[in-house]
């Protein structure tokens, strides 16, 4: 069974801080995504990395898949209260299109 | 973008009634839409995997006689919660994968709540 694993669970921080979530697990997978969720909506999509070492930048958001394939970290620069939210990230399960969610990270930027 | 509904958003029913909810791929065809459930403060959990004129495929410890899956077109998936229980109140959320896009978007999520 894949799993993936989420840290920290939860962080609390001032804004304009820098934090760092991390995605780990044991499995390659092929892809892994990063979501975004708000209280009472769904997940949306904030990055899909493919490549093993690939980097993606949108705005204050640096996203990284590890070499292997299997762990993958999200970088938020200079936080601010708008970033407040539930973090997922989820690995595709081989070509059934399955995705493997983590169990979150709940941020709260205070201002 | 691709955009995914649901209806209703919001839901309450008394216990042993039967809910159904709706989950439309609005501008492109899915064959395979997924069906998630979510407890507060908690994770999306995969129920089933719903394809296209066949049978849905049910996750471990999933119920498929109480949480009953069609998916009768390529933009239109329904999940039935037969006698609804009150540990049976959550977030459910679905999700459309587009091939064409190799994603999955996900729809706003229905929050059941059984009285």
């Amino acid at each position: 069974t894949q799993l993936l694993e989420q840290s920290p669970q939860f962080l609390s921080i001032q804004e304009g801080e820098n934090l760092t979530v991390y995605c780990n697990s044991s499995s390659v997978f092929s892809s892994l995504q990063w979501y975004r969720q708000e209280p009472g909506e769904g997940p949306v999509l904030l990055v899909t990395v493919v490549t093993g070492g690939e980097v993606k930048k949108l705005k204050r958001l640096t996203f990284q898949f590890g070499d292997a394939r299997k762990d993958s970290s999200l970088h938020i620069t200079a936080a601010q209260p708008g970033d407040t939210g539930l973090y997922l990230c989820a690995g595709h399960s081989g070509g059934y299109n399955k995705l493997i969610f983590g169990a979150g990270t709940r941020l709260a930027v205070h201002p | 973008g691709a955009v995914v509904s649901q209806h209703p958003s919001w839901v309450i029913c008394k216990s042993g009634t039967s809910v159904k909810i709706e989950c439309r791929s609005l501008d492109f065809q899915a064959t395979t839409m997924f069906w998630y459930r979510q407890f507060p403060k908690q994770s999306l959990m995969l129920m089933a995997t719903s394809n296209e004129g066949s049978k849905a495929t049910y996750e471990q410890g999933v119920e498929k006689d109480k949480f009953l899956i069609n998916h009768a077109s390529l933009t239109l998936s329904t999940l039935t919660v037969t006698s609804a229980h009150p540990e049976d109140s959550s977030f459910y959320i679905c999700s459309a994968y587009a091939p064409g896009q190799g994603e999955q978007y996900f729809g706003p999520g229905t929050r059941l709540t059984v009285t």
